[in-house]
């Protein structure tokens, strides 16, 4: 199972929005609407930001947003601020029964 | 609270064995399904396995099929991870998380694993 397709940075200043894509074929992303999004700051565990999607777990921002279309996935950030510096991950289950997670992707606030 | 905590890595030889344990706590961890995920220094992450909330229904990563064993002892509230014939490439932060919603959530602080001679 190859992972899935991140860009390996992405950057914006305070208060702008961001994109991160996250690409998989019909087998991952395209085929199910499970695809899931986490914040890792560094030397931290990974944290939830975004389920089944779109959906947001309790006590995350609304500046978090996430869609998909086709086999590509997206995290939005708007309202860029200093603490949404950090590496984000997608992850998406797999027609075979197992999970895979994208690359990785470092936002810079700059 | 939703806490779990793992245990049990350390420095291992190529083709050792090592068990990882996950304490849960905060849930009713018979019902949860549980996943291991692990991360290499400085990579990203990469799925391990997942067990099912009564341990019937096991799923591995191909890289790790045949040399690991997920296991739960729903009495203890303890997920492992049995881990044999170690591999370099096997170095990394191992991390244990409940499955919410088919996602992996509530991790842990995860617990170092190295395989070096």
């Amino acid at each position: 199972q190859s992972a899935l397709t991140q860009p390996a940075s992405v950057s914006g200043s305070p208060g702008q929005s961001i994109t991160i894509s996250c690409t998989g074929t019909s087998s991952d992303v395209g085929g199910y609407n499970y695809v899931s999004w986490y914040q890792q700051h560094p030397g931290k565990a990974p944290k939830l930001m975004i389920s089944d999607v779109s959906k947001r777990p309790s006590g995350i921002s609304n500046r978090f947003s996430g869609s998909k279309s086709g086999n590509t996935a997206s995290l939005t950030i708007s309202g860029l601020q200093a603490e949404d510096e950090a590496d984000y991950f997608c992850c998406s289950y797999v027609a075979t029964g197992n999970w895979v997670f994208g690359g990785g992707t470092k936002l810079t606030v700059l | 609270e939703v806490q779990v905590v793992e245990s049990g890595g350390g420095l291992v030889q190529p083709g050792g064995s090592l068990r990882l344990s996950c304490a849960a706590s905060g849930f009713t961890f018979s019902t949860y399904w549980m996943h291991w995920v692990r991360q290499a220094p400085g990579k990203g992450l990469m799925w391990v396995s997942i067990i099912s909330g009564d341990g019937t229904v096991t799923r591995y990563a191909d890289s790790v099929k045949g040399r690991f064993t997920i296991s739960r002892d729903n009495a203890r509230n303890t997920l492992y991870l049995q881990m044999n014939s170690l591999r370099p490439e096997d170095t990394a932060v191992y991390y244990c998380a409940r499955d919410v919603a088919m996602a992996p959530d509530d991790w842990g602080q995860g617990t170092l694993v190295t395989v070096s001679s």
